[in-house]
């Protein structure tokens, strides 16, 4: 079946470092990729997404390429900020069987500090 | 407009009892789903209905999972009786349409401790 796999965390790194969230995925056909962001004590909310290969998404400072020669959609920021620690989920849907019910991946704490 | 609801924000019962969980989608969206996250692992879809009728209910892990959406409004999850493996949190979201690309929109969950 399809499935998602994150690095683990938690990844802590200083304000203005770069970060990279690897995210791989398995699945026939082409799904949809997304990333999605958890906020302390709120709910998740959709970040980017790309639909086809080599689509980029993007979304306040974040970016992530829909790679499907690697499968991989890496998320990346050039420079994180203290607001920016939270729980970022890997996500795929559309792929076997036109499924829209997302798989999601294990999620990756980040924390960012001063 | 006011986002996706969730009641209670957390729960603590013990094994044996009965809870449920309450969901209030965004006002219109005519779908509406359920997820769950055992501590650390990946979210699972759970179910997920088109107004008041069930869609696909094939994450549901057991008969002891009722979910309803009376009237196609809120939505109700009870878990009659509560093991320990059903910790973890409760997720809902909903959305005006589905598809592949369609953007879910989550509340914020709740936490449920089965003692």
């Amino acid at each position: 079946g399809d499935s998602v796999t994150q690095m683990e965390g938690p990844v802590t790194l200083s304000e203005e470092a770069f970060l990279t969230i690897n995210c791989t995925y398995t699945a026939t056909g082409y799904p949809s990729l997304f990333w999605y962001v958890q906020y302390p004590g709120e709910g998740l909310q959709l970040l980017l997404k790309a639909t086809k290969a080599d689509d980029k998404g993007s979304n306040k400072g974040f970016e992530a390429t829909y790679r499907k020669e690697t499968t991989s959609f890496h998320l990346e920021k050039g420079s994180v900020q203290v607001s920016d620690s939270a729980v970022y989920f890997c996500a795929l849907s559309g792929a076997s069987g036109g499924s829209y019910i997302p798989t999601f991946g294990r999620g990756t704490s980040l924390i960012v500090h001063p | 407009e006011a986002g996706v609801t969730q009641f209670p924000s957390h729960s603590v019962i013990e094994k044996g009892q009965t809870v449920t969980l309450r969901c209030d989608p965004i006002s219109g969206h005519d779908n509406l789903y359920w997820y769950r996250r055992v501590m650390g692992k990946e979210i699972k879809f759970l179910l997920h209905f088109v107004k008041e009728s069930k869609q696909d209910e094939s994450g549901m892990p057991n008969n002891r999972f009722l979910a309803e959406r009376t009237g196609g409004t809120y939505s109700t999850l009870k878990v009659q009786p509560a093991e320990l493996e059903d910790s973890g949190v409760y997720f809902c979201a909903s959305s005006q349409e589905r598809g592949r690309s369609v953007t879910q929109y989550f509340g914020p969950g709740t936490r449920l401790t089965v003692l």
